[in-house]
């Protein structure tokens, strides 16, 4: 399975933008790039995925450099419900596919 | 918004009993999935599903473990002879086809 590096944590201020950063330098030619996050006490939650170019949806944006090894998931003004664990995952197209979960960032949001 | 749910919330169960934890998958999804999360860990993958067939496993869904969809709407994990290690949340997923979603969970308590 492909890796993902993310920082163990990060925090901002409410209302202010977000960058997630996450490096997957051994990212092969088929992965998507995928975006969960899991607030506390809940089940993981889709936030977003992408495979070359930027892509943006209610939640959040992703940006992926050209090279693929690395994407920042960005949240344009942050709320306390932000809050959360925030996973980058590398999973190839199609169903039945499995995700798998690193650490991830844990998301600290100031009011 | 369609969502996938699981039931119980909470199970308490003693070492070496049987115990099923059930999920109702979104409607229209082919793909159904089995997580678990040890508190304070990561997410693990358990088992994928579809066409009424396994489609994968990780190496934690030993022989004690099974899944089957009775009906047309329930996705059921047993576990046949509960450890205290099995103790985790449970979560159950489906796909449609690439984006997965998560029900809230099942905390299983093994005694």
């Amino acid at each position: 399975d492909a890796k993902t590096t993310q920082p163990n944590s990060m925090e901002s201020n409410e209302e202010e933008p977000v960058h997630l950063p996450c490096n997957h330098s051994t990212i092969s030619g088929t992965d998507y790039i995928h975006w969960y996050r899991q607030l506390p006490s809940q089940g993981p939650e889709y936030v977003i995925h992408g495979l070359t170019s930027n892509v943006n949806n209610r939640m959040a944006s992703l940006a992926i450099a050209e090279d693929r090894k690395s994407s920042t998931l960005i949240l344009h003004r942050a709320t306390l419900r932000d809050a959360a664990v925030y996973y980058c995952i590398l999973r190839e197209p199609g169903g039945a596919q499995k995700l798998v979960f690193g650490q991830g960032t844990r998301l600290t949001i100031n009011p | 918004e369609p969502e996938v749910t699981q039931t119980p919330s909470h199970q308490v169960t003693q070492m070496g009993q049987e115990v099923i934890l059930r999920c109702v998958p979104i409607s229209n999804h082919l793909y159904f999935y089995w997580y678990r999360q040890i508190l304070g860990q990561k997410v693990e993958f358990l088992v994928s599903f579809y066409n009424n067939e396994i489609s994968e496993k990780s190496e934690i869904f030993d022989d004690q473990f099974s899944v089957e969809r009775p009906d047309g709407s329930n996705f059921t994990l047993k576990i046949r002879s509960t450890k205290l290690e099995d103790s985790a949340m449970y979560f159950c997923a489906s796909s449609a086809l690439d984006t997965q979603y998560f029900g809230p969970g099942t905390r299983l308590t093994v005694l």
